[in-house]
């Protein structure tokens, strides 16, 4: 069975700095991965995804995430956090079935300070 | 136009009665989805449809039916509203390889 686990349920970083959220993954099978992100009262909109093809995914926002397999994981960062960054982020892996069903983490919510 | 519309956006209702929340999409996607989001918990998946006479339950089904009522149309129902459905519920539509999410329901229980 698929799982996700985000580590961390609260970032906070200053305004500039690294962004790194944590994503690790459980998948028997080789795992689709994606990145959402939630803005306050919105819905969720995907960052970036994982395919199977390069290892560093780069997304919008000027986000990216790296693959390593060997790691099981899937961090999302970003060299230079903007106010506008504030967000909760969500890490999901796709179910092994052919359902495209998601399992998610339990989210991180991006704190930018000035 | 939004491709994943949902209606109502936020709703109050008192315990015991039926409520039912509303998913249209324009993408053209045979694969709908009913998912709820609860602080700590992520999201997690309510009821999947593949087409009008394919549906199936997700991880915590207790509690909601649903109805595909058309490719482009499926509702979530609480028959018998509880405080503990409060949540943000969101609709989704997907392709193989990536899902597209409604703005979401926020349903508040009393």
């Amino acid at each position: 069975a698929q799982s996700v686990t985000q580590l961390g349920s609260h970032v906070s970083v200053s305004e500039g700095a690294l962004v790194l959220l944590r994503c690790n993954y459980s998948s028997s099978v080789p795992p689709y991965l994606f990145w959402y992100v939630q803005y306050p009262n919105q819905g969720l909109q995907l960052l970036l995804k994982y395919t199977s093809a390069a290892t560093l995914v780069k997304g919008i926002n000027g986000f990216e995430a790296e693959f390593k397999k060997s790691e099981t994981s899937f961090h999302l960062t970003k060299p230079s956090a903007h106010m506008s960054d504030a967000a909760e982020y969500f890490c999901a892996v796709r179910a092994s079935s052919n359902t495209g069903k998601l399992i998610f983490g339990q989210g991180t919510t991006l704190q930018v300070k000035p | 136009d939004a491709d994943v519309t949902q209606t109502p956006r936020n709703r109050i209702t008192k315990t015991g009665k039926r409520i039912m929340l509303e998913c249209s999409q324009t993408k053209g996607h045979d694969r709908m989805y009913w998912y709820r989001q609860d602080p700590g918990l992520g999201l997690r998946l309510i009821y999947y449809s593949f087409d009008v006479k394919d549906i199936n339950k997700g991880e915590i089904s207790d509690g909601y039916s649903v109805s595909r009522q058309a490719q482009a149309k499926f509702s979530l129902s609480l028959e018998s509203a509880i405080p503990n459905q409060t949540a943000l519920y969101f609709c989704a539509t997907s392709t193989d390889y990536e899902q597209y999410f409604g703005p979401g329901t926020r349903l508040t229980v009393t």
